[in-house]
Formats: structure tokens, C-alpha cells, sequence
């Protein structure tokens, strides 16, 4: 069985400040991980996600994660927040095998970027 | 339209009585989901559709829910003999398979908030 813990249910920032959410997985076999953003009125949709390869992952809109297999997180990071990245975050994680849709999400971060 | 569609976006009804909820994919996506998020929780996996088969229903709850895509295309949750517990968000997605590697990007609907009475 896997799990996801997003360790902050809501960040308040600043405009031009750096954010991390934090994100923790459990899983008994590898992992494919990925965030999801979900913005106000609107469906979720993929910021990000860690397949193979390199393991610090870039969004096109400046969001960074870095997978640490040891650690076993994927915490999102961005060096300066716009406020337009005010929203609800969610880690997900699935484990292979057939069924590549199957996520298991976490509780979701609500970001607010205060100007 | 070019995204996933989900009708309709608000479902009130009373305890007891039939739903049903549609989700019409991004047109060639094979693969679809079904996803439940209550409130301040994230999505929970509810069945997946490879095509007309469902290849995975382990997250359906219990047997009053059921969802069929009979052409591989638009598929239906059903919900019998609702209860209040059922009260959510539902949400569908779809993927684009190709062969045996999937991008792992799943796109979301907007969703369709059920509330029982």
C-alpha cells in the first residue's frame, strides 16, 4: 500500500518570496510521483512529475522538485512566488504496474500569495 | 471541446434516490478514471477503464456504486440508495496510453459536486 503526507495544509507567502511545499511517500515498490495544481474554479492539472532519470524536476512556470528516494520525498520549491500561484497543491504518487492512473494523493496545500 | 468534460456540475438529491454522474473523455484517450474528493481530502481512486473493460474497480466503496463505458468513450457513475456519506466531489479523468508506455499525466474535469439531502 502507498501513502502521501503533504506535511502543511495552507502556506501564506509573500509576492517574490521562495515557498517549499513538503511532501513525504511511503511505498513498497518504486514510485512514480507527481504534483498537481488545482487553481481557483478550475480542474486539476499537472505541474510536474518524476518518472525516471534525473531526479529534480522543472515545471515551465518556474516551480522545481527534487525526488530523494533515501528521504522518500518530493518537496516543490519556487525561489519567488507571483501571486497567480495562489492555489491547492497535491503530491500524488502511483506505484506502476498497469494501472498508471492510479493515485494515491495527498491532503493537498493550499498556497496564498499575499501581495 | 478539447478537455474532459463532466456533467452535471451540481447533483442535489435526496437520501435514497439513483445518480448518475457522465464524463466524456478527450477524444482518442483510452484509459479513464474516477476519482472521489471530499471535503479538504485529496482524490481517492474509484475505478479505472482501459478502453470498455473496467481494469481496476478496487476503490469503489461498496456495491451501490457502479460505472460503465459501454464504447470506450463517455463513461457513467452510478449511484444507488444514496447516503449523505456520499456527498463529494467526483471527478473524472483520462489518459493517453500508447502501447505499453503511459506519460503518467492524467487530465482532470472539473468535476461534479454531488450533495445528498
Amino acid at each position: 500500500a502507498q501513502s502521501v503526507t503533504q506535511l502543511d495544509s495552507q502556506v501564506p507567502v509573500f509576492e517574490e518570496a521562495p515557498v517549499e511545499l513538503r511532501c513525504n511517500y511511503s511505498s513498497s515498490v518504486s514510485v512514480y510521483l507527481f504534483w498537481y495544481v488545482q487553481y481557483p474554479n478550475q480542474g486539476l492539472q499537472l505541474l510536474l512529475k518524476y518518472l525516471s532519470g534525473s531526479t529534480l524536476v522543472e515545471s515551465i512556470n518556474g516551480f522545481e522538485a527534487e525526488f530523494n528516494k533515501s528521504q522518500t520525498s518530493f518537496h516543490l520549491r519556487k525561489p519567488s512566488v507571483h501571486i497567480s500561484d495562489t492555489a491547492e497543491y497535491f503530491c500524488a504518487v502511483n506505484g506502476g504496474g498497469t494501472s498508471y492512473g492510479k493515485l494515491t494523493f495527498g491532503q493537498g496545500t493550499i498556497l496564498t500569495v499575499h501581495p | 471541446g478539447a478537455g474532459v468534460s463532466q456533467t452535471p456540475s451540481n447533483k442535489v438529491t435526496e437520501k435514497g434516490k439513483y445518480v448518475e454522474l457522465r464524463c466524456d473523455p478527450i477524444s482518442g484517450h483510452t484509459a479513464l478514471y474516477w476519482y472521489r474528493q471530499s471535503l479538504g481530502q485529496g482524490p481517492e481512486f474509484l475505478i479505472y477503464f482501459q478502453g470498455t473493460g473496467a481494469a481496476d474497480d478496487s476503490g469503489l466503496p461498496n456495491d451501490r456504486f457502479f460505472a460503465v463505458r459501454p464504447e470506450g468513450s463517455v463513461s457513467t457513475l452510478k449511484i444507488q440508495r444514496t447516503e449523505r456519506g456520499d456527498s463529494a466531489m467526483y471527478l473524472c479523468a483520462s489518459s493517453l496510453v500508447e502501447g505499453s508506455l503511459n506519460t503518467g499525466e492524467l487530465f482532470f474535469g472539473e468535476g461534479s459536486r454531488l450533495t445528498v439531502l
